[in-house]
């Protein structure tokens, strides 16, 4: 069964740092891009960045570029995001997605999501 | 950057009704474009990708179809555990760049 669970959210203040993590299992995990998406409460859905299988390819939304990356362990199954320079704006459930390929893909599994609150 | 437009924004369906959902692109993205539902509290589900053809799993009540920049999600007989918000999704930039739609709440009329 694939899993996928975010940890690292919380409170913290207008720019400062966080990372988030995500640990997966159930699937062979360096066969497959991932990506991090975000829900800012009662908003759409957002994408934040993604990541290949290898690392080699390697994409961010404008919101968060500059400030965010993203990064892969595959030897410890897990992605990470490190934020940077946090914002109000960036206040979101956090969600972990694995694509169903390579990076240029539909996303076919989601975490839970890890809450990340800016706010002073 | 490609902008994604759905419509409408709220669709209010009687149990067993048909359902039209409709996703724009700003640019052609090609076939390149996904349907996810998600419920209260929970994560997405993709539903369809490559604009038709179902995830796994998913019952044959939801098709899509398009190609371009114009998409269609339909669910031929809304069941109770159908109303959800539905969002589209292109996934054909590169370097890799994903727009989500703003979603489309279906609802009970």
């Amino acid at each position: 069964e694939v899993q996928l669970v975010e940890s690292g959210g919380g409170l913290v203040q207008p720019g400062r740092s966080l990372r988030l993590s995500c640990a997966a299992s159930g699937f062979t995990f360096d066969d497959y891009a991932m990506h991090w998406v975000r829900q800012a409460p009662g908003k759409g859905l957002e994408w934040v960045s993604g990541i290949s299988w290898n690392s080699g390819s390697i994409g961010y939304a404008d919101s968060v570029k500059g400030r965010f990356t993203i990064s892969r362990d595959n030897a410890k199954n897990s992605l990470y995001l490190q934020m940077n320079s946090l914002r109000a704006e960036d206040t979101a459930l956090y969600y972990c997605a694995k694509a169903q390929g390579e990076i240029l893909t539909g996303f076919d599994y989601w975490g839970q999501g890890t809450l990340v609150t800016v706010s002073s | 950057e490609i902008v994604m437009t759905q419509s409408p924004a709220t669709l209010s369906v009687s149990p067993g009704e048909r359902a039209t959902l409709s996703c724009r692109a700003s640019q052609s993205v090609s076939s390149n474009l996904a349907w996810y539902q998600q419920k209260p509290g929970q994560a997405p589900r993709l539903l369809i990708y490559g604009a038709s053809t179902r995830a796994t799993g998913i019952p044959a009540r939801f098709s899509g179809s398009g190609s371009g920049t114009e998409f269609t999600l339909t669910i031929s007989s809304l069941q109770s555990e159908d109303f959800a918000v539905y969002y589209c999704q292109q996934y054909n930039n590169w370097p890799p760049l994903f727009t989500f739609g703003p979603g489309t709440k279906v609802d009970i009329k």
